[in-house]
């Protein structure tokens, strides 16, 4: 099925360090949300966001829906070892809540010590 | 608030058997509710999508009688996998969306392994 283009696929980093991942599409999105999944477990909402332009934050959490209303990016400051996980965008095309989720492919988020 | 409860965590089952994962919204009224697989270190993939009293709607390549969903009532969703052989070992999530508000909260999950 249709997937949004997620990048990075996979990150590194320090603990402390800033992260920014983002998802882009061909197509307009109404809605685009940010889950983490931690392993063996379901994705949990982080930011929802629901116009474009809108920069809404989840403390340390940054989110952003473009203007273009393709695009999405997510910026974690300060990251600490828990932030490990799975982090996916979705989007979502319907103006109702009874829509398909579009999801990108994720980004694996390794933290340092 | 906005719980999604899907039972069983994890199962294992014979080949040819079938089982059935229950998901639940505890303290909202779903209109919708959809079921994914998941393979490891892989994306969602959606498998169907449900409304209460009505026949669940299946993506493009996945066997409705094999996946069989039942949505019986606003809070409670079940997916049976009939028949099951070792190829349909997979993480099984559902979610669900709140009637008149925005939002998907999806499930724990399920691991599902046919031996």
């Amino acid at each position: 099925g249709q997937q949004l283009n997620q990048s990075p696929q996979s990150m590194f980093i320090q603990e402390g360090e800033d992260v920014s991942m983002n998802c882009t599409s061909s197509s307009i999105f109404n809605t685009w949300l940010w889950y983490k999944q931690d392993p063996g477990e379901g994705p949990v909402l982080l930011i929802a966001l629901y116009k474009a332009g809108e920069l809404t934050s989840n403390g340390r959490l940054t989110a952003q829906f473009g203007i273009t209303r393709k695009d999405s990016f997510l910026n974690i400051s300060a990251s600490i070892p828990s932030d490990v996980g799975i982090y996916f965008c979705a989007g979502l095309r319907s103006s109702s809540n009874t829509g398909k989720l579009i999801f990108g492919q994720g980004t694996t988020l390794q933290v340092k010590p | 608030g906005a719980v999604v409860s899907q039972h069983p965590s994890r199962v294992i089952c014979k080949s040819g058997t079938s089982v059935k994962i229950e998901c639940r919204s505890l303290d909202f009224q779903a209109t919708t509710m959809f079921w994914y697989r998941q393979f490891p270190k892989k994306s969602l993939m959606l498998m169907a999508t449900s409304n209460e009293g009505s026949k669940a709607t299946y993506e493009q390549g996945v066997e409705k009688d094999k996946f069989l969903i039942n949505h019986a009532s606003l809070t409670l969703s079940t997916l049976t996998v009939t028949s099951a052989h070792p190829e349909d070992s997979s993480f099984y999530i559902c979610s669900a969306s709140r009637i008149f508000r925005y939002g998907y909260t999806f499930g724990s999950g399920t691991r599902l392994t046919v031996v």
